[in-house]
Order: C-alpha cells, then structure tokens, then sequence
C-alpha cells in the first residue's frame, strides 16, 4: 500500500536558521507529491506541488526517486511559518496523507 | 467566493446517536472528498464523491457510515450509531477537475466530532 511517512512529528529551530522538513514515500510508479499547510486556526492549503517546481513563501521541495523523498525546505526560518505541515502523495484521485510535522520557530 | 464551508464546526453526540456532517464546496467545484483525522494522525480518505454520484467510497467503513451529494444542496457525511472511535476531526475537500489528483484540492474548516 502506498505510504507517507513524515518521521519528525515536531521541529522546531530559530528564526533565520534553515529549516527541513522531512517526507518519504513508498510508489512504485511516478507519484505527483504535495506539501499542504495549515497556520494556527486557519485551514488547511496547499503551500506546494512538485510538478510545478515553484518557490512558495521560499519553501522549495525537490522530488528525489532514488531516495523516495521529498524533503520540504526553507534556507532561513521566520516566524510565521510556524504551521502544521503535511506531505501528501497522490493515487488516483485519492491524497495519502503523511501524519503531520509541528513546525516552531522561535525568535 | 467564501471557499469550501462544513457545519457544524463542532459537533458532539452520545454512543448510539446519529452525527450529520455537511460540506458545501467552493462555487464551481462539483467533486467533493471527504477525510477524518484520528488524534496525531494524519487525514485518511474516505470517500469521493460527485454529483449524485460516488465514486470512490474504499476509505469508508462498511457500517454505520454513508455519504451523498445530490444535486441540490451539500454534501453528507452520516454516521450511524456512533461509537467513540468515531471521535476525530473530519474534513472536506473540493476540486474543480476530472481528475482530482491533477487539481488543487480545497479544504474546508472541518467539523470535530466527540461521541461521549
């Protein structure tokens, strides 16, 4: 079965120090990987996707097929990115959804 | 466009009672998903759902939980004769593509449900 794993349930760094946050998964065939977001009392959204190789709120992820992963990356922390973030993997129409990494950055 | 809304936001029941959750999508999205999210756990899909139509319910529980979205009105998520395991936060998602997996999904606030 296909599986998220996000090992760190919490990080937590300080502001202006890189932060990662990792995710890996288990497919055998071409995944289209999603990291979502949610910030303190807010919904959840989607910060970012692979396939569209962007840079959100200086967040990137690169897909790694050798290491099945998908680390979430971000060179200098502030502090509104302390969030909950979780790492998704599409199957069909179905998300699989990693358990969630708590995010804090302290000032 | 006020986005994907649920109600209740907070809904709680006795073992037994039935719990009714609603998800209206976002204007224009006709594909709605629905997931529940244990304690520390990630959200688990449940059920895929287009207009008067379900396309995927694998994620569901054989009993006790059902799921429609007709054509007039929001979506439903019922769950009979809840149990307390059924505690959990549930969460609504819509999209606007054929293929959803290719399309944003949109999140809704969620409903949390504690069985007593």
């Amino acid at each position: 079965a296909q599986r998220v794993t996000q090992p760190e349930k919490l990080l937590s760094v300080f502001k202006g120090a890189p932060v990662e946050l990792k995710c890996n998964y288990s497919y055998s065939g071409s995944p289209e990987l999603f990291w979502y977001v949610q910030y303190s009392r807010q919904r959840l959204q989607l910060l970012l996707r692979h396939i569209s190789r962007e840079s959100i709120k200086g967040f990137t992820a690169d897909l790694n097929k050798g290491e099945t992963s998908f680390h979430l990356k971000k060179p200098f922390a502030q502090e509104e990115d302390s969030a909950m973030y979780y790492c998704a993997s599409d199957s069909n129409y179905q998300l699989i959804w990693g358990a969630g990494t708590k995010l804090i950055i302290k000032p | 466009n006020a986005g994907v809304m649920q109600n209740p936001r907070h809904l709680v029941r006795r073992r037994g009672q039935e719990a009714r959750l609603r998800c209206s999508p976002m204007k224009g999205h006709s594909h709605v998903y629905w997931y529940r999210q244990l304690p520390e756990e990630g959200l688990k899909f449940m059920v895929y759902l287009q207009k008067e139509n379900i396309i995927d319910e694998s994620g569901m529980p054989k009993e006790r939980f059902s799921a429609e979205f007709p054509k007039e009105g929001p979506s439903i998520l019922r769950i009979q004769q809840v149990v307390r395991g059924d505690s959990a936060a549930y969460f609504c998602a819509s999209s606007t593509s054929k293929d959803g997996s290719n399309s944003e999904q949109f999140f809704g606030p969620g409903t949390r449900l504690t069985v007593l």
